[in-house]
């Protein structure tokens, strides 16, 4: 069964640092989505892909957050620097179309020090 | 703004009991959709049930079913013969509009199903 493929699934990192994530959707899912979610509450929406092209990243800390999904397929997500409040689950998750079900994949794990 | 709202931090239910998660949304649009997701502990969140607010008849997969209330704006997951592996986080959200808009999710009730 197809699954939508997310690493490293832990991260512990120092504050300051750079860290990245990396996110394979399941083929042919043209929209992605990349999520946070703080322990103890539901993830959050942090930029939504249609394709290569960004449709929604209001919610993206523009200043040390930063994503790509260049040729359309796998996505990264990179935080830098690091900060203490960043410590949460990434969620990647994909879907054949915008209106269509989401499939989430197992989250990377952030710790920040 | 429109916002989910889940106002049971946790419960619990013994196995081959029913229970009711509750899950209370605000929005002026019309056209929208509502979720229930499980994230079991360390994997993936899966979609258990979906309803479109169009239609009437509450949506039902086998053991899980909802209850919708448009004009109270409730949504609520019940969930007959638990089973130890309903043991998760279960988060309602709602896709507001068209569908091309993101899912926005609730803060989670913790079930837990005891033997």
């Amino acid at each position: 069964e197809a699954e939508v493929a997310q690493s490293p699934r832990y991260k512990i990192t120092e504050k300051s640092q750079a860290v990245a994530f990396w996110c394979d959707p399941i083929s042919g899912h043209a929209t992605l989505y990349w999520y946070r979610q703080i322990l103890g509450q539901g993830p959050e929406l942090l930029v939504q892909f249609q394709d290569e092209s960004v449709v929604d990243d209001s919610q993206l800390p523009k200043d040390r957050f930063s994503a790509e999904r260049l040729k359309g397929v796998d996505s990264t997500l990179k935080i830098q620097p690091a900060e203490l409040g960043d410590s949460a689950m990434y969620l990647c998750a994909s879907s054949l179309h915008p209106a269509g079900e989401l499939f989430f994949g197992e989250g990377s794990r952030l710790t920040v020090l | 703004a429109q916002t989910v709202t889940q106002s049971q931090p946790e419960m619990s239910v013994q196995e081959a009991e029913t229970v009711t998660l509750s899950c209370t949304y605000d929005t002026s649009e019309n056209n929208y959709y509502l979720f229930w997701y499980k994230q079991p502990p360390s994997r993936q969140m899966i979609l258990v049930i979906r309803q479109e607010a169009y239609k009437q008849q509450n949506a039902t997969e086998n053991r899980f079913s909802v209850n919708f209330q448009k004009a109270a704006k409730s949504f609520s997951l019940k969930i007959s013969d638990s089973q130890l592996g309903d043991t998760a986080m279960y988060f309602c959200a709602s896709r507001w509009g068209s569908g091309n808009t993101p899912l926005v999710f609730g803060k989670g009730t913790r079930l837990s199903v005891i033997a």
